[in-house]
Formats: C-alpha cells, structure tokens, sequence
C-alpha cells in the first residue's frame, strides 16, 4: 500500500520570504501522480501543483515549484515571496497511474504567514 | 461553472442513528469520490462512484455506502452511528474519460459531529 509523510506538523514563515514544505512517500510502483493541496478556514481543498511520476521537469505554477526526487520517493513544495492568504494547511497527496483513482493524503502540516 | 456543492455543512447525529450527507458534482464531471478527515488528520478515501456504480473502495465497513444519481449528484448515507464517525466529509468530483482523470475539485465538506 502507498503512504504519504509529512513530518513537519507546523512551519511559519515572515511574508515576502521562501519557505519549503516535505513530504515523502512510500510506493512500488512507476506511474503515478503527487500533488499539493491547500485547505484554508473555508475547509475546501484547492490544488496547488501536480507532478506526473514520468515527467523529469519540476513543476511549477507561479510562486510555488516543487524539487520531485523520484529515487528519493521526496516531493517538497517551495513557496517563493509568501503572502498572509498563503496561510493554510498543506497536504501531500498520491495517486496510482493505474487502477484506483483514489488519492492517499499525508497527515498535513500548518503553515502560518507573519506579516 | 459551478463547483462542487454538499449539504448540510454542519450536523449534530446521536449515536446509533443514520445519516445521509448530499454531493452535488460540478457541471460536466462524471466522477464522484467522498473522503472522510478526522481532526488534526489527511483525508481518508471511502469510495468512488462512476456512472452510478461504486468504482473503488477504502478501507471503511459496509455501514458507509453511497450512491450516485444520473445527473451525477451523489449520496454518503452512513448506518448505525459511532462516536468514530465524527469527522468532517469531503466530496470531490472529477471527469473521467478514455482512460484519463482530469483532476478533483473539492467541495467544502460536511462536519459531522456523533454525541
């Protein structure tokens, strides 16, 4: 079965700065799918960035970027020039290439922005 | 586009008794997929509906069960409730096609509290 760790439950960070989330996983598998997601207050889970196992390029959207290191089974997510609406918890998720689309979620971690 | 929709958002139930919680997917997916997210946890996988049939299932007993409607809205019921069972409920919906899954959105979720 596949895992997912997030080892850091809290982080903050001053706004304007860079901080960067951990997360690791555990998986026998070659195609499959990391992603980032952020749930603010309102309880919603809103995508923050996708990483596809095949592709070798770290992805990025805008701020955020991730450094995936396959053979390490490590995926942490940077997020550049921190703003106060960054504030939020964070979850690692996991899903198989193939068979379930199911998504396998780390415990989460707190991000906190001071101004 | 509206996004995913689920009702009620909040719910108090006594031990024992049942309960049904409401999904309504966003325009034009065809995947619905409910989660369970315990305080302080990542969200748990329950299952996935596809075309109205269960298409995948996490590791919860036969008391939680679902169905999905032709307009692929979708139901949570769950039997016989435990103190365990408080937690707050997801629902995602995606669209499934030729094989690819083209992302989730999140609703807001449900928190269900058992006295």
């Amino acid at each position: 079965a596949q895992t997912v760790t997030q080892s850091q439950p809290e982080m903050s960070v001053q706004e304007a700065e860079t901080v960067t989330l951990s997360c690791t996983y555990d998986t026998s598998e070659s195609d499959y799918y990391l992603f980032w997601y952020k749930q603010p207050p309102s309880r919603q889970m809103i995508l923050v960035i996708r990483q596809e196992a095949y592709k070798q390029q770290n992805a990025t959207e805008n701020r955020f970027s991730v450094n995936f290191q396959k053979a390490a089974k490590s995926f942490s997510l940077k997020i550049s020039d921190s703003q106060l609406g960054d504030a939020a918890m964070y979850f690692c998720a996991y899903r198989s290439g193939s068979g379930s689309e199911k998504l396998v979620f780390g415990k989460g971690m707190k991000l906190t922005v001071n101004p | 586009e509206t996004g995913v929709t689920q009702s009620p958002t909040h719910l108090i139930k006594t031990r024992g008794q049942q309960v049904t919680l409401r999904c309504s997917s966003q325009s034009g997916h065809n995947t619905v997929s409910w989660y369970q997210q315990a305080l302080g946890q990542g969200p748990q996988f329950i299952f996935q509906y596809y075309r109205e049939e269960e298409n995948g299932r996490g590791n919860f007993p036969p008391r939680f069960s679902g169905l999905q409607f032709p307009n692929y809205s979708s139901e949570l019921n769950v039997n016989a409730l435990e103190l365990d069972d408080s937690a707050l409920y997801l629902c995602a919906s995606s669209f499934f096609g030729a094989g690819v899954n083209y992302g989730y959105t999140f609703g807001s979720g449900t928190r269900l509290t058992v006295v």
